[in-house]
């Protein structure tokens, strides 16, 4: 049974187009993460969920757009791709919303490639 | 300026070289620091904590230095299952997330 879930692991789009990314996680944690990680190998946070309450949205365009259903499922859908959003979109889980103990549970990723 | 900053390497080391990585970070209020792994093409995974008097965990040393802001990750006796990215992360004081160092690279050679 894998922990943290993601669909898809790949995603190859046009410019302008819609998309989605969905996230399951079975391990009962109440906090939820997307990160990303660029061609830089920098993985930089994007949003947090505590319970299905957004508690951290950092600089991110506003057609980025979270959804969290139920404390399990953090999905994030994405308007009118551009060439930049090309990455490595990963979706993460905590036991706890303070992050003192330093554990995240990542999922496999999702590569998208705007073309 | 980075809240993380690492030498990205590669480090190409033969087996059963010790090998030792670095990283600064850049906020005082940081108050617990990790060693994550990240295989190629796979996601992060926790190696270890980094507690102020310095632990081990096997083959693996991690070490503190709050004065200097600065942490390192030791690897004594390399395997070829050690070629890896490993990213040094950090957690703030009041922050609800985790700031990730860009990794420094390491393979290790038969």
């Amino acid at each position: 049974d894998t922990a943290v879930s993601q669909t898809p692991k790949y995603l190859v789009t046009q410019m302008g187009n819609d998309k989605s990314i969905k996230c399951e996680q079975n391990l009962g944690h109440d906090t939820m993460y997307w990160y990303k990680q660029d061609s830089k190998k920098f993985l930089k946070i994007m949003f947090s969920y505590n319970n299905k309450e957004l508690i951290i949205n950092e600089t991110v365009p506003n057609r980025f757009s979270p959804k969290s259903p139920d404390k399990a499922h953090l999905n994030l859908h994405i308007n009118s791709l551009e060439l930049g959003d090309s990455a490595v979109y990963f979706c993460a889980s905590s036991p706890r919303r303070d992050t003192a103990h330093g554990e995240l549970f990542f999922g496999e990723g999702s590569r998208l490639t705007v073309l | 300026r980075k809240e993380v900053e690492q030498d990205p390497g590669p480090f190409n080391v033969p087996e059963g070289a010790t090998v030792a990585f670095n990283c600064t970070y850049s906020n005082s209020a940081s108050q617990s620091f990790f060693w994550y792994r990240q295989d190629c093409r796979k996601e992060p995974k926790l190696l270890m904590s980094v507690y102020s008097s310095g632990n081990e965990d096997g083959r693996f040393t991690a070490q503190l230095n709050r004065a200097s802001q600065y942490i390192s990750l030791l690897i004594r006796d390399s395997k070829l299952s050690d070629s890896a990215t490993y990213l040094c992360v950090v957690s703030r004081t009041g922050a609800n997330n985790l700031f990730f160092g860009t990794g420094t690279r390491l393979t290790v050679i038969p």
